[in-house]
């Protein structure tokens, strides 16, 4: 079936570095989405992905698409702690999102 | 902005217990999904329904499982006979559009079988 792989699974920095994770799927995506939640918390909705090789960007955050749509990724620039969290990316299916296995960040100050 | 509310925020039950968690949708969207989350693991895909009718489920929503929408403002989840597995964050989403469109989440209902 159709599956989302993260990585990594953890990552730890230090306040001012970068962070970049990233989502491959084994089949071709319609779109993808990119989803943040935050420790006890939901899953939020950051942006979503349509277009092969689209690259958007929210502030600190980078998103961009592979060209053959199977692959993504999102950096952050100089994190800072509240981005403390797990960011999960998630494929569009038939009838659904499938998300991915997420990536936990975490941010020291 | 506007909320999915999902009731109750935590549900305690015993196994073989049947369970029913609530959602309330926001009210112009026509999409509602429930997922659920195993404390640290990836959000996992249960159920799609549109239009009074399931979309689409995973292997996960067996017999076991139903969804219904009894009036135009709830959506729920029932669950006939919890078992300990079960145990989990149970989100209810819902969308405006099925093409694409983003999901908005629900604070959950954490459910602990014992």
């Amino acid at each position: 079936g159709q599956q989302v792989m993260q990585i990594p699974q953890y990552q730890h920095v230090q306040e001012g570095e970068d962070f970049t994770t990233y989502c491959n799927s084994s089949t071709t995506l319609s779109n993808i989405q990119w989803y943040k939640q935050r420790p006890g918390g939901h899953p939020v909705f950051l942006i979503q992905l349509v277009k092969s090789g689209e690259v958007k960007k929210q502030k600190r955050l980078t998103f961009q698409f592979g060209e053959a749509k199977k692959n993504s990724s999102l950096h952050i620039t100089a994190t800072q702690t509240t981005d403390v969290g797990t960011y999960f990316c998630a494929g569009r299916g038939f009838n659904k999102f499938y998300f991915g296995s997420g990536t936990k960040l975490n941010v020291k100050p | 902005e506007p909320e999915v509310t999902q009731t109750p925020s935590h549900q305690v039950t015993q196994m073989g217990q049947e369970v029913i968690l609530r959602c309330v949708p926001i009210s112009n969207h026509l999409y509602f999904y429930w997922y659920r989350q195993i404390l640290g693991q990836k959000v996992e895909f249960l159920v799609s329904f549109y239009n009074n009718e399931i979309s689409e489920k995973s292997e996960i929503f067996d017999d076991q499982f139903s969804v219904e929408r009894p009036d135009g403002s709830n959506f729920t989840l029932k669950i006939r006979s919890t078992k300990l597995e079960d145990s989990a964050m149970y989100f209810c989403a819902s969308s405006d559009r099925f093409a694409g469109e983003k999901l908005f989440f629900g604070s959950g209902t954490q459910l602990s079988v014992l």
